[in-house]
């Protein structure tokens, strides 16, 4: 196992349409998260899971937002009705839980454009 | 979550040692110090955690005071490639999240 894997890394897109990602995690981890990030600020927390359980949503994600870890493995993350200010990159995060949320391994990234 | 403080931006040359300071005023007694590396198009990297006094690792030292007020992420010997964005996080390992903030922006110059 070689780390957090995201798929695809890059899409462009028009406006109005449906996007979907995924993100692999490290096979041993329960925790999940995804964020957002655009030109010159942080990562911005969207949700996370543990195990299957979705558990915390952000306020960023809105009702065009969904996600979902459906066997506590992989995990899926949809944008319906795209807007140009979807436009960013969406990152996956995967950790243990006895870890803790501080030491998150992070995939490379979906960079997502929205025409 | 307590708020951490850090400069906007930082410029060194290769070959020296850069240090960045993190203010974290509000710390609890539970709180661990972390810091997380981003290279441009990729995500963060974890790269140093610590509690107090000092860390070392492979990547960087991390230096923290005894009123933990505070913690320093040294650099040995920068190369072009460090060049990147610098976190600093403070939070209890019982959180279930972590919020970042702008971080660092560390540029390199040869």
């Amino acid at each position: 196992d070689t780390g957090v894997s995201q798929d695809p890394r890059h899409k462009i897109t028009k406006r109005g349409q449906n996007v979907t990602f995924r993100c692999d995690p490290i096979s041993e981890h329960n925790r999940l998260y995804w964020y957002r990030q655009t030109l010159g600020q942080g990562p911005e927390f969207l949700t996370y899971f543990q195990n299957e359980a979705q558990l915390e949503k952000s306020r960023l994600l809105s009702d065009r937002f969904s996600a979902e870890r459906p066997k506590g493995s992989f995990s899926t993350l949809e944008i319906q009705r795209t807007e140009q200010g979807d436009s960013a990159m969406y990152l996956c995060a995967s950790s243990l839980e006895l870890a803790g949320a501080y030491e998150q391994y992070f995939g490379p990234g979906t960079r997502l454009t929205v025409t | 979550l307590a708020k951490t403080t850090q400069p906007i931006s930082m410029d060194s040359y290769e070959g020296q040692e850069v240090n960045i300071t993190c203010s974290h005023n509000n710390i609890a007694t539970n709180d661990y110090i972390t810091w997380y590396q981003q290279f441009p198009s990729q995500g963060p990297r974890f790269i140093i955690q610590g509690y107090k006094t000092k860390v070392t690792n492979e990547v960087a030292s991390l230096f923290i005071p005894a009123d933990r007020k505070s913690s320093t992420l040294s650099l040995p010997r920068v190369s072009l490639s460090d060049t990147a964005v610098y976190y600093c996080l403070v939070g209890d390992k019982r959180d279930d999240k972590i919020i970042f903030g702008k971080g660092t922006r560390l540029h390199i110059l040869p």
